[in-house]
C-alpha cells in the first residue's frame, strides 16, 4: 500500500532535549512538508522540501531543523531552542508543489 | 499574506440535514483544498479545486474565484461525517498552503 507514515504517534520529551520526528512516504512524491497544529489555530508550515538535498523554511521554522537525504524521508528535529514545542505535528507529501497533499497520521509531542 | 476565514467555527446538526461550510480568502490563489480531520488527528484530502464545482459522493465543493469564496456541502449528513473540516489555499504569495482554523461539525443521530 502506498502511503505516508509518521512515528512515533505520541512522544514525550524533557525540556532542553532535542527530539526527531520521522516521516516516510512511498508515493514517489518529490515534495514533502512539515506542519504544526495548535488548539484553535490553523496548521502552520514549518519546513518544506521540493527535491532531495534541498529544503526551505516555512512560516515558523525557528527552533526546528530538517534534512532530505532520501526522496522517501523527511525527518524533523525539534531542538531545545524551540520555545513552545508541545503540539501536534503533521507531515505531508505531494507529487509537485501545486498538487494534492497527502497527510501522515501525525505525531503528538508533549514536553514535560 | 493570505487570510483564510471559515464559518461557522462549530456546527451541530441532525442526521439527514444539508450542511454548508464556508471559506473566504483575501488574496488570489492557484488552488483551494478542502480537508477532513478526524478525532484521532489524521487528515484526508477531500477536494482540490481552482474553479467551478466538484462532487464526490455526498460531498460537493464549489469555488467562486471573483468573490474569493468557496463552500463545502454535505447532503444527507450522517454521524460518520462528524469531523473538523479545514479549508486551505495555495498561492497568494505563500510558500505552502495557508489554512483556515477549521469547522468542527457534529452530526447527531
Amino acid at each position: 500500500d502506498g502511503g505516508i507514515t509518521q512515528s512515533p504517534k505520541y512522544l514525550f520529551r524533557k525540556e532542553g532535549q532535542n527530539v526527531t520526528l520521522s516521516c516516510e512516504q512511498n508515493l514517489n512524491h518529490d515534495a514533502m512538508y512539515w506542519y504544526r497544529q495548535d488548539p484553535g489555530q490553523g496548521l502552520r508550515l514549518i519546513y518544506y522540501s521540493q527535491i532531495v538535498n534541498d529544503f526551505q523554511k516555512g512560516d515558523i521554522a525557528e527552533g526546528y531543523s530538517v534534512s532530505r537525504e532520501k526522496k522517501e524521508s523527511f525527518p524533523l528535529t525539534v531542538t531545545s531552542a524551540q520555545k513552545n514545542p508541545t503540539a501536534f505535528y503533521l507531515c505531508a507529501s505531494s507529487k509537485g508543489r501545486q498538487d494534492t497533499q497527502y497527510f501522515g497520521p501525525g505525531t503528538r509531542l508533549t514536553v514535560l | 499574506k493570505n487570510e483564510v476565514e471559515q464559518s461557522p467555527q462549530n456546527l451541530t446538526a441532525q442526521e439527514g440535514e444539508f450542511i454548508t461550510i464556508n471559506c473566504s480568502y483575501s488574496v488570489g490563489i492557484s488552488a483551494l483544498h478542502w480537508l477532513q480531520q478526524h478525532p484521532g488527528g489524521g487528515i484526508v484530502s477531500l477536494f482540490m479545486l481552482s474553479s467551478g464545482k466538484k462532487k464526490h459522493g455526498r460531498l460537493i465543493a464549489t469555488i467562486n474565484i471573483q468573490e474569493k469564496h468557496s463552500s463545502l456541502h454535505i447532503t444527507a449528513s450522517h454521524p460518520r461525517d462528524s469531523a473538523v473540516y479545514i479549508c486551505a489555499v495555495a498561492g497568494g504569495g505563500a510558500d505552502g498552503l495557508t489554512f483556515g482554523k477549521g469547522t468542527h461539525l457534529i452530526i447527531q443521530p
